[in-house]
């Protein structure tokens, strides 16, 4: 079955600083990745998608992300965060054969102060 | 340019009270899903439907019923709320089999039985 892993759960970062969360998932075939931010209050929104092609994602809000199919990794990536940046962002993975479920990570919060 | 609406978006039950959750898109897709958010577990899904008249059991799909009389429409009931329940729930949709797509959220359901 498919897994994903976000090994941070709480950030805290100053307005400026960079940006890095993890995630890695689990699963042999070919994969669909996906990370979405929810902010306060607000339902989930997409930041950026990975299928196929280069694996360097660049998403809204000046958001990046990594595929590195040899560590079986999505990692998340921004240069300077601001306080607006403050949500929860979650890892989601689905497989690319036939009709499978999207599997969430469980999410890391991640808080910039100004 | 509604996406995909919730209703309610908060309720208080009693244990052993029952309701419904509905959720409408308005995206002509053919795949609904239903999770469940809780703090430190992500995103689980409870059930999904892969076209009208369909509907599938999820990770975390005991206690829920759920029916999909209308393309557009997604129903997960409660048939006899119970304390664990108390959850925020989130209904999706998506496209193209689920896969090379993003999935579009709801705004939540925030449920509390006492």
């Amino acid at each position: 079955a498919q897994s994903v892993s976000q090994h941070n759960h709480h950030v805290i970062l100053s307005e400026a600083a960079s940006l890095e969360l993890g995630c890695n998932y689990s699963y042999g075939g070919t994969v669909n990745l996906f990370w979405y931010v929810q902010y306060p209050g607000q339902h989930l929104q997409l930041l950026l998608k990975y299928f196929s092609g280069d694996p360097l994602v660049k998403g809204i809000k000046g958001f990046e992300a990594e595929f590195i199919k040899s560590k079986f990794s999505f990692n998340l990536r921004k240069p300077s965060v601001q306080w607006s940046d403050t949500a929860e962002y979650f890892c989601a993975v689905n497989s690319n054969t036939g009709f499978q479920k999207l599997v969430f990570g469980t999410g890391t919060r991640l808080l910039v102060s100004p | 340019n509604a996406g995909v609406t919730q209703t309610p978006k908060f309720r208080v039950l009693k244990t052993g009270q029952s309701m419904t959750l509905l959720c409408a898109q308005d995206m002509n897709h053919e795949y609904m899903y239903w999770y469940r958010q809780d703090p430190g577990m992500g995103l689980r899904l409870i059930h999904y439907s892969v076209g009208e008249g369909t509907t599938a059991k999820g990770e975390v799909p005991d206690g829920y019923n759920v029916s999909r009389l209308k393309k557009q429409n997604f129903l997960l009931g409660l048939e006899s709320a119970a304390p664990s329940q108390t959850s925020v729930y989130f209904c999706a949709s998506s496209s193209d089999r689920g896969r090379r797509t993003e999935a579009f959220f709801g705004q939540g359901t925030r449920l509390t039985v006492v």
